[in-house]
């Protein structure tokens, strides 16, 4: 069974540090499917990035940037500068492909508190 | 474009009640579903559906029914509620045939039971 774990529960920094976010996760699939998403003090679910299994390529969006190592079975979330506004719980997920990508399987969050 | 439409936004249960809780989406959307997150789990899976007419248990299905009459509407159904069941509950559709496509969430229904 697939699963998804991210360790740490909250962190809290200070304006302009970077934060870096683990994601650990457990699949028997050879093709899977990673997610991050942002959920915001109002509740909703903002998709932030996806990544698939045979693709290893870092990324970088701006500010933020994402580590995927399949060597290590991680996929890990940076935040570089972080502002008030990044203030929000963050969650990996995993679709394994023969679930055709509709279940997916949450870590429990990462609560990120950036304080001016 | 409306996405991924759930209504309401907040109720408020006495045990034992049943109520529904709607999700309405305008993508043409084959696939949907419905999550129920609770602190520090993190979303977990209650039901989905492929298509019209097909459903199946997720994670947590019990105390929870659904069906899919259309395209377009997956509601969820309380049969009896229980405090157990008080959550935030989130519905999710996307397209057939592009698994890495990421899921369109709903604004979610913030759910108490007394």
């Amino acid at each position: 069974a697939q699963k998804v774990t991210q360790a740490q529960t909250e962190i809290s920094v200070v304006e302009k540090e970077d934060v870096t976010l683990d994601c650990v996760y457990e699949t028997r699939d050879t093709t899977y499917y990673l997610f991050w998403y942002k959920q915001p003090p109002s509740g909703e679910l903002v998709f932030l990035i996806r990544r698939n299994s045979f693709d290893e390529q870092n990324e970088i969006s701006g500010r933020y940037s994402w580590n995927f190592q399949k060597s290590t079975s991680s996929f890990n979330f940076t935040i570089t500068a972080s502002q008030v506004v990044d203030s929000a719980v963050y969650f990996c997920a995993l679709s394994e492909e023969n679930d055709a990508g509709n279940k997916l399987t949450f870590g429990g969050g990462t609560r990120v508190l950036v304080k001016p | 474009n409306a996405g991924v439409t759930q209504t309401p936004k907040f109720q408020v249960l006495k045990t034992g009640q049943s109520m529904t809780l709607q999700c309405a989406q305008d993508m043409n959307h084959e696939y949907m579903s419905w999550y129920r997150q609770d602190p520090g789990m993190g979303l977990r899976l209650i039901h989905y559906s492929v298509g019209a007419g097909i459903t199946d248990q997720g994670e947590v299905p019990n105390g929870y029914n659904v069906s899919r009459s259309t395209t377009e509407d997956f509601p969820l159904r309380l049969l009896s509620a229980a405090p157990s069941q008080t959550s935030v509950y989130f519905c999710a559709s996307r397209r057939r045939g592009d698994s890495n496509q990421p899921q369109h969430f709903g604004d979610g229904t913030r759910l108490s039971i007394l």
